[in-house]
């Protein structure tokens, strides 16, 4: 069965700063999907980015991109010049691309990210 | 349009109560989830239904049911409710036939779920 880990339940930042979060993954196969979902206080489940797994350029989008290290099964995410609104808990999410495992999802822990003013 | 639709948003029980938590989608998505969510643990799989007629346990299926009514809406019941049941829930689709596919879910707001 796949895993996901997100080996830092806290982290802050300052703001303006770059901060990354950690995901590593285990997983036997070679088709999937990588994402980042982002949850506020307000409780919605946002989707920051998303990642292929047969792609090798990493997924960019406005300040966040990602270093996805196939081989390594890591798949960090890196905000950059980070604000207020990214106080948040983020969560490193896999999806099997293959139809027999359920289309499930696995989810990691979550970390939660505070931003210092 | 909606997306997902979860409702109520929140919902106080008492031990041994029952209730059902409705969700509806209007994305045309073919699979439908129930998660639950408790700090520490990220979101846990309780049922998910791949398509319309069929459904199955995930990680955390003991005192749930689900019904998957129809393409569109997919219900979590608690048939006599524990305060170990006390939780956030999540439902959640994705998987539009007539669109490409992305692969990442699309959530509801959420429940909060207290049992006493």
């Amino acid at each position: 069965a796949q895993t996901v880990t997100q080996s830092q339940p806290e982290m802050s930042v300052q703001e303006a700063e770059t901060v990354t979060l950690s995901c590593t993954y285990d997983t036997s196969e070679s088709d999937y999907y990588l994402f980042w979902y982002k949850q506020p206080p307000s409780r919605q489940m946002i989707l920051v980015i998303r990642q292929e797994a047969y792609k090798q350029q990493n997924a960019t989008e406005n300040r966040f991109s990602v270093n996805f290290q196939k081989a390594a099964k890591s798949f960090s995410l890196k905000i950059s010049d980070s604000q207020l609104g990214d106080a948040a808990m983020y969560f490193c999410a896999y999806r099997s691309a293959s139809l027999f495992y359920g289309q499930n999802f696995v989810f990691g822990p979550g970390t939660r990210l505070s931003v210092l003013p | 349009n909606a997306g997902v639709t979860q409702t109520p948003k929140f919902q106080v029980l008492k031990t041994g109560q029952s209730m059902t938590l409705q969700c509806a989608q209007d994305m045309n998505h073919n699979s439908m989830y129930w998660y639950r969510q408790d700090p520490g643990m990220g979101l846990r799989l309780i049922y998910y239904s791949a398509s319309e007629g069929t459904t199955d346990k995930g990680e955390v299926p003991n005192g749930y049911n689900v019904s998957r009514l129809n393409k569109r809406e997919f219900s979590l019941r608690l048939e006599s409710a524990a305060p170990s049941q006390t939780s956030v829930y999540f439902c959640a689709s994705t998987l539009n036939p007539d669109r490409p596919n992305t692969g990442e879910l699309f959530f509801g707001e959420g429940s909060r779920l207290t049992v006493l």
